[in-house]
């Protein structure tokens, strides 16, 4: 089955830590983004890519940093640099262009900073 | 820039009444318009989409959503709920159809009672 899957689904880190999330999707989407989800606040885009080895920053981007080496994957890591990393991360990935453009998502990583 | 605002963070409806969940955007061009469904501890779902073609949206599970240009509204509706539609739902809004210049609204947390 086509779809989007992040890993892990619960990732517990220590302050200081950096620490990276996986997406891979099977979908043969150009591009794929990463949000963040906080309580109250909706979805907040952290960054995206439209083609490989090639990405941008998105509206909260400090603290973070991406990859694109390859159409299927996406990795993120959180650094420690960022402060307020506690979160709910979601990767998504859609067409680049043409009528069906929509975003579909992952399942989701729960990151705990302890 | 495009917003979106959800009117009622939270809202409780019996089984088998009316749901109906309130978006207005805002965007200087017309937009694109989804609606996802969240469950706990899960990604995002596409319920359904607008772009610019027929103003009543039909998706799944029931829902339907119209685009009113005249209002800036894009309400999602379903005439009867049932348990399982107890969710979050989130309106969004693209200007350009690309998930990297969606925006979330802070979404609905949909309650249904017996």
């Amino acid at each position: 089955d086509g779809g989007i899957t992040q890993s892990p689904k619960y990732l517990f880190r220590k302050e200081g830590q950096n620490v990276t999330l996986s997406c891979e999707q099977n979908l043969n989407h150009d591009a794929m983004y990463w949000y963040r989800q906080d309580p109250g606040q909706g979805l907040r885009l952290i960054y995206y890519s439209q083609i490989v080895n090639d990405f941008q920053k998105g509206d909260i981007a400090e603290g973070y940093s991406v990859s694109r080496e390859k159409k299927e994957s996406f990795p993120l890591t959180v650094t420690s640099a960022q402060k307020n990393p506690t979160a709910f991360y979601l990767c998504a990935s859609s067409f680049r262009q043409g009528p069906n453009t929509e975003a579909f998502f992952g399942q989701g990583t729960r990151l705990t900073v302890v | 820039a495009q917003s979106v605002t959800q009117l009622g963070s939270h809202v409780s409806v019996s089984e088998g009444a009316l749901v109906l969940l309130r978006c207005n955007y805002s965007s200087s061009v017309p937009p694109y318009l989804f609606w996802y469904v969240q469950y706990p501890n899960q990604g995002l779902q596409l319920l359904l989409k607008y772009t610019s073609a027929a103003t009543l949206v039909k998706g799944i599970n029931g829902f339907e959503a119209e685009f009113k240009k005249s209002e800036t509204s894009f309400h999602l509706t379903k005439p009867s709920a049932h348990m399982s539609d107890a969710a979050e739902y989130f309106c969004a809004v693209s200007l350009t159809g690309t998930a990297s210049k969606l925006t979330f609204g802070t979404g609905t947390r949909l309650q249904v009672t017996l």
